[in-house]
């Protein structure tokens, strides 16, 4: 059974510094990995995601996340946060079964806060 | 493009009462998803159809839920009786493939239910 683990709840940093979001996982597979941001009254929007290329991935707004399989994680990171940053950030893990059922499971959430 | 559509935003119920929520998904995706997501909490999957078979409902407790998928495209998700518990945004997904792991969701704004 797959789970995911986001480590912090709430996080907060300052306007212009640096973003660290952690997660970790565990598959009886080789996942496919994914972060989404919230923003209030919005739907999930899909900042980047993890299929194997490269395990280094960038995404949208200057996100970017490491895939680590020996460590079974999969932080989120971004060098300057802005103020339009703040949201609530979920780390999914995904894998197909035989008989086409995707399992998806989300983690927790994270609260990301920017102080001005 | 036109995104996931969800109706209504916000529903307010006395327990014991049905209440219906309707997605429609962006057009041609093949994969639909029916999330809950309580206050605090990650969604949760509940349903997941592709075309307009179920895949996985292996979490919607079908006691009281029930969902269809009219000829691959809209979809509707339903409460009878409605439970205190059941208070959560209900959100929809839709995917453009079938049996892709690495395949994107893409949310609608979800469904505010509150049971009184």
């Amino acid at each position: 059974a797959q789970s995911v683990t986001q480590l912090d709840s709430h996080v907060s940093v300052s306007e212009g510094t640096p973003v660290l979001l952690r997660c970790n996982y565990s598959s009886s597979y080789s996942p496919s990995l994914f972060w989404y941001v919230q923003h209030p009254n919005k739907g999930l929007q899909l900042l980047l995601k993890y299929t194997s290329a490269a395990t280094l991935v960038k995404g949208i707004n200057g996100f970017e996340a490491e895939f680590k399989k020996s460590e079974t994680s999969f932080h989120l990171t971004k060098p300057s946060a802005h103020m339009s940053d703040a949201a609530e950030y979920f780390c999914v893990v995904s894998e197909t079964m035989d008989t086409g059922r995707r399992a998806l499971t989300f983690g927790s959430g994270t609260r990301l806060q920017v102080q001005p | 493009e036109a995104g996931v559509a969800q109706s209504p935003r916000y529903k307010i119920i006395e327990k014991r009462q049905s209440v219906a929520f309707w997605c429609n998904p962006i057009s041609g995706h093949a994969t639909l998803y029916w999330y809950q997501q309580i206050l605090g909490q990650g969604p949760k999957l509940l349903i997941q159809f592709q075309n307009n078979g179920v895949v996985d409902d292996s979490q919607l407790p079908k006691d009281r839920f029930s969902a269809e998928r009219l000829k691959g495209v809209d979809s509707t998700l339903k409460i009878q009786p409605a439970k205190l518990e059941d208070s959560a945004v209900y959100l929809c997904a839709s995917s453009p493939q079938v049996f892709v792991d690495t395949d994107t969701q893409y949310f609608g704004p979800g469904t505010r239910l509150t049971v009184l």
